[in-house]
C-alpha cells in the first residue's frame, strides 16, 4: 500500500496569513496516461463529509476560492491557502488515487493563531 | 441534484452484525463505482472498501482490516449500495460513509452525510 504522511499535524496561523500543509507518499503517484499526480486535498469541517478541494494534485475543483492552491511532483505535495480565513479553519486530508486501495494522510488540523 | 443517503447505522454488540445502505440519485449510478470510507471518533479517514460496476464484473475490494467479515454489494435497480458487517469488534466504532469518485476532465467526488455505527457491550 502507498502510505501518505503529512506534516505538520497542527497548525495556527493569523488570519490573512498563509498556511502550507505537506504531504509526501511512499512511492510516485504520477499517472502516465496524463503525466499528472494522482491526488486530491479534501477539508472537513466538525460533523461534515470531507469536501474536495483540489484533484490532480493541482486542479482546483468548480467552487473552491482561488486562496486555495495545490502543488508538487514525484512524491512531494503542498496545499497553500493563501490568505487564511475564519472559515478555513478545518481538518485536511490528502489522499492517493493511483493505485488500490485509496489512501489517505493523517489529517491536519488547522486553527486560527 | 446528486446525492447519496447512508442509513442502517446504530449501536450493536461485539460479534454482532449490522447492514448499512447508501441510497444514490442524481447520477447514473449503474455507472459508478461505490465505496465505503470510515472514520473513527476523532481519527483520520481510511478506505472500507469498493465494489465496481457491473459491467466490469462488479468485483469488490477490502481493506485488510474487515476483509472476510464485511461485504459490499450493490442493487442497480433500486440504486443502493450496501454494506454488510459481521463479526463486528469495538475498532470498527465509526462514522461510515459511502461515496463515488472520478477524475478525468472534471471530478466527480460525492459523499453522503455518514451513518453512525458503535459497537460496545
Amino acid at each position: 500500500d502507498i502510505v501518505m504522511t503529512q506534516s505538520p499535524d497542527s497548525l495556527a496561523v493569523s488570519l490573512g496569513e498563509g498556511a502550507t500543509i505537506n504531504c509526501k507518499s511512499s512511492q510516485s503517484i504520477l499517472y502516465s496516461s496524463n503525466n499528472k499526480n494522482s491526488l486530491v486535498w479534501y477539508q472537513q469541517k466538525p460533523g461534515q463529509p470531507p469536501k474536495l478541494l483540489i484533484y490532480w494534485a493541482s486542479t482546483r475543483e468548480s467552487g473552491v476560492p482561488d486562496r486555495f492552491s495545490g502543488s508538487g511532483s514525484g512524491t512531494d505535495f503542498t496545499l497553500t491557502i493563501s490568505s487564511l480565513q475564519a472559515e478555513d479553519v478545518a481538518v485536511y486530508y490528502c489522499q492517493q488515487y493511483h493505485s488500490s486501495p485509496p489512501t489517505f494522510g493523517q489529517g491536519t488540523k488547522l486553527e486560527i493563531k | 441534484e446528486v446525492q447519496l443517503v447512508e442509513s442502517g447505522g446504530g449501536l450493536v454488540k461485539p460479534g454482532g452484525s449490522l447492514r448499512l445502505s447508501c441510497a444514490a440519485s442524481g447520477f447514473t449510478f449503474s455507472n459508478d463505482w461505490m465505496s465505503w470510507v470510515r472514520q473513527a471518533p476523532g481519527k483520520g479517514l481510511e478506505w472500507v472498501g469498493q465494489i465496481k460496476t457491473k459491467a466490469e464484473g462488479g468485483t469488490t475490494e477490502y481493506a485488510a482490516p474487515v476483509k472476510g467479515r464485511f461485504t459490499i454489494s450493490r442493487d442497480d435497480s433500486k440504486n443502493t449500495l450496501y454494506l454488510q458487517m459481521n463479526s463486528l469488534q469495538t475498532e470498527d466504532t465509526a462514522v461510515y460513509y459511502c461515496r463515488t469518485t472520478y477524475y478525468g476532465e472534471s471530478a466527480f467526488d460525492i459523499w453522503g452525510q455518514g451513518t453512525v455505527v458503535t459497537v460496545s457491550s
